[in-house]
């Protein structure tokens, strides 16, 4: 059974700073997704990663997937207010469906 | 592209009505729809897949006669809270499948629908 665990679940940094959100999982998967979620609101695709080494970059976020150490990162560089959000990591598992982390709760303050 | 809507998006009712809640994809086909469930400052868990003119399959501890799935169309699946009762209030947000190779499989996910029964 596929597990994925992120870490940490609750973050709270300075505007301008950098930090890495870790997700990891258990078993061999195919693809790896990071989502954002704003409170009340449903999931913002950010990223797909496919293959081993991939790396996706969006403004201040950057994502990787090394699909050896099962574990993918989500990096924040300069951060500022407008990323306070919910980042959520999943991954496919055998059926094709997703199984998500616990979410990792950003808050950037001034 | 890649367009998926819920509707209600908020729906309030009394305990032991029943409430339908709508999932469409707009610019798609989806032979695959999936129903999740969120709790407050929870993760998403899926509880069933819904495949298109086929019985949808649940997940362990999902009740198929409470939450009942139809998905009667390409682009068009319901799930329906049979008799509700306050602790099925949650948000519930549903996601289809473009089985096209450009989107690489991805789901889509609608807007969420909160449910409260009083």
């Amino acid at each position: 059974e596929l597990k994925v665990e992120q870490n940490p679940l609750f973050l709270s940094m300075q505007e301008g700073k950098n930090y890495t959100i870790y997700c990891n999982y258990s078993t061999t998967s195919d693809r790896l997704y990071w989502y954002r979620q704003d409170p009340g609101k449903s999931l913002e695709s950010l990223f797909v990663l496919l293959s081993n080494g991939a790396v996706k970059q969006e403004g201040r976020l950057m994502a990787s997937l090394d699909t050896k150490a099962r574990l993918s990162t989500l990096h924040i560089t300069a951060a500022v207010h407008d990323l306070s959000a919910t980042y959520f990591c999943a991954a496919n598992n055998a059926g094709n469906m997703l199984t998500f982390g616990g979410g990792t709760r950003l808050m950037v303050k001034p | 592209g890649a367009v998926v809507s819920q509707h209600p998006s908020r729906v309030i009712c009394k305990s032991g009505t029943s409430v339908k809640i709508e999932c469409r994809s707009l610019d798609f086909q989806a032979t695959t729809m999936f129903w999740y469930r969120q709790f407050p400052k929870k993760s998403l868990m899926l509880m069933a897949t819904s495949n298109e003119g086929s019985k949808a399959t649940y997940e362990q501890g999902v009740e198929k006669d409470k939450f009942l799935i139809n998905h009667a169309s390409l682009t068009l699946s319901t799930l329906t809270v049979t008799s509700a009762h306050p602790e099925d209030s949650s948000f519930y947000i549903c996601s289809a499948r473009d089985m096209s190779h450009a989107s690489y499989n991805e789901q889509f996910f609608g807007p969420g629908t909160r449910l409260t029964v009083l």
